[in-house]
């Protein structure tokens, strides 16, 4: 089967930096995706790594190490509105099925 | 563009009834996948069309059942209500398997 991991909660002060890890499992491997959702608000796509290495949008990178089947998601100079549910996501391996992790909650502190 | 939509937003049904939801993908997406989402069990996926086929489907009963338009609209229908069933139920649109853009989903109270 297919399972990812991830920490179900993290708390970080504004301006600081934070690092959500994501381990998975899985036979097959296509790349990882990374999802932000705020309270009451729909999952949008921020990020997805088809290699390893490190993808860099403004504020928000993120890693995969295929050998290590880990990636993260870095986000810097925190902000309020930063505080969201972030999701790691991998495609099956068969296809066409994307397999959610449960989700690490992100508090921004001031 | 205009992006996902979804309706209804908001529904109460009570056991045993049925319902039936409906998704409008991202004008050239012929890919659509739904999730159910509870506190407990985050995103959990149902099944994905494409072209009016299912290529996927996740691990839930056969009540809960989809099908996809030749608009690529999709609706997804869920049969004899469980109290359980409550939750967000979300529809994704996608030109890029790795890039899936989120309805706002419909809220179900079962009731």
């Amino acid at each position: 089967g297919q399972s990812l991991e991830q920490p179900s909660e993290v708390t970080a002060v504004e301006g600081a930096i934070v690092q959500i890890n994501c381990t998975y499992q899985t036979s097959g491997f296509y790349g990882l995706s990374w999802y932000q959702q705020h309270d009451g608000g729909a999952p949008t796509f921020l990020s997805y790594n088809g290699l390893d290495g490190l993808e860099e949008t403004g504020r928000f990178s993120s890693f995969l190490s295929r050998s290590d089947s880990y990636g993260y998601l870095l986000l810097q100079e925190l902000q309020m509105k930063d505080s969201a549910s972030y999701f790691c996501a991998v495609m099956s391996t068969g296809g066409f099925k994307t397999i959610f992790g449960a989700g690490t909650r992100l508090f921004v502190k001031a | 563009k205009a992006g996902v939509t979804q309706t209804p937003r908001y529904l109460i049904k009570t056991r045993g009834q049925q319902v039936t939801l409906s998704c409008s993908p991202i004008s050239g997406h012929r890919s659509v996948s739904w999730y159910q989402q509870t506190p407990g069990q985050g995103l959990q996926f149902l099944f994905e069309y494409f072209s009016e086929t299912q290529r996927n489907k996740g691990n839930f009963p056969g009540r809960f059942s989809g099908r996809q338009f030749s608009n690529s609209r999709s609706e997804m229908n869920v049969s004899t209500l469980e109290l359980g069933d409550s939750a967000l139920y979300l529809c994704a649109s996608s030109n890029r398997e790795e890039t899936q853009y989120f309805g706002p989903g419909t809220r179900l109270l079962v009731l």
